[in-house]
This record gives structure tokens, sequence and C-alpha cells, in this order.
């Protein structure tokens, strides 16, 4: 069975700076899919970034980046230039690449972001 | 396109009785997964339909139970209530549910049981 930790159960940061969340995963599997998500107070989950694991490049996308450390098992999240509307719960999840892994995803405990003005 | 859609978006409840929650899918989208938030236990897999199929079910007990449509749209059904079963009920759907697709959510449907 696949872990996900979030070990970061609340962070802060100020307005425009920069701001690393950490994720570290347990898996036997050698092809897999990560992800961060985030729940603003809306409720709704919303994609931030994903990375597949065969990938060596760590994916971007705007502000936010991942440094990906497969043999680490380490995922974690960079978001540069914060702005206010980053403020949310942020998960990590794994998912297992094919096989009968239909549609599940398994998510850390989340990390509460603050974006202080 | 009109994201994933949740209803009813609250809900109270009383032990014992049962509840269903609908989810209505992205168009186009043919894999609904169904997630169950609580701030113990976080965010945990309770299962995914494919063409009116469950092929995938995570760790709970037998008064959860879900379906799926034609049209894609998917029901979850809890029986027999207890208090440990409040929490926000989320819905996602993907094309297929391949593992290279991302998920989409839906808003949840918050559950209380008095």
């Amino acid at each position: 069975a696949q872990t996900v930790t979030q070990s970061q159960p609340e962070m802060s940061v100020q307005e425009a700076e920069t701001v690393t969340l950490s994720c570290t995963y347990d898996t036997s599997e050698n092809n897999y899919y990560l992800f961060w998500y985030k729940q603003p107070p809306s409720r709704q989950m919303i994609l931030v970034i994903r990375q597949e694991a065969y990938k060596q490049q760590n994916a971007t996308e705007n502000r936010f980046s991942v440094n990906f450390q497969k043999a680490a098992k380490s995922f974690s999240l960079k978001i540069s230039d914060s702005q206010l509307g980053d403020t949310a719960m942020y998960f990590c999840a794994f998912r297992t690449a094919g096989g009968t892994s239909y549609g599940k995803l398994t998510f850390g405990q989340g990390t509460i972001l603050t974006v202080h003005p | 396109k009109a994201g994933v859609t949740q209803t009813p978006r609250y809900l109270i409840k009383t032990r014992g009785q049962q509840v269903t929650l609908s989810c209505s899918p992205i168009s186009g989208h043919r894999s609904v997964s169904w997630y169950q938030q609580t701030p113990g236990q976080g965010l945990q897999f309770l299962f995914e339909y494919f063409s009116e199929t469950q092929r995938n079910k995570g760790n709970f007990p037998g008064r959860f139970s879900g379906r799926q449509f034609s049209n894609s749209r998917s029901e979850m059904n809890v029986s027999t209530l207890e208090l440990g079963d409040s929490a926000l009920y989320l819905c996602a759907s993907s094309k297929d549910g391949d593992s290279n697709q991302p998920q989409h959510f839906g808003d949840g449907t918050r559950l209380s049981i008095l």
C-alpha cells in the first residue's frame, strides 16, 4: 500500500515571498504520478501541478514548481511570489500508473498555507 | 464547459437514516470517483465507477455503496448512518479514469449526522 506524508500541518508566508511545502511518499511501484492539489475555503479541490515519475525534469506551472527526488521519494512544492489567493489547504497525492488503481488517489494529510499581506 | 456538479451542497440527517448524494461529471468524462474527507482521517477513496461498473473500491463498510447511470452521472448511498459518517463527500471525474489523467473535483456535499 502507498502512503503519503506531509509533515507540515501549517505554514505561513508573506505576500511576494517564496514558500516550500514538503511531501514524502512510500511505494514499491516504479511508475506512478504525483500531484499537488489546492483546496481553498470554498472547498473545491483544484489541481496545481502534476509530475510523472518516469520524467526526471521537474514540473513547473507559472509560479508553482516541484522538486521531485525519486530515490528519496520526496515531492516538494515551491510557490514563488506568493499571493493572497494562494491561501488554502494543499494536498500532495499519489497515483499508481496502470494496473487496477482505477480512479484512486492517495492523499497526504494536507498543509494549511496562509499568505499574509 | 461546466465543472463537476454535486448535489445537495449541505445535508443534515440523524443516526440510522440513509442518504443519497449525487454527482454529475464534466461532459465527456466517464470515470467518477468518490472520496470522504474528515479532519481525523483526511481524504479517503471510496470507489470509482466507469461505464456503469464499479472498477475499484476503498476500505469502507458495505453501508457505503454507489452506482453510475448511462449518462455517467453517479450517486452514492450511505445506509444506517452513524455519527462518524459526518464528512465532506467529494466527487471527481476524469475522461477514462486512466492514471495519467487528472481528476477534476466538485465542491462536495457536507453531510452532518445528528
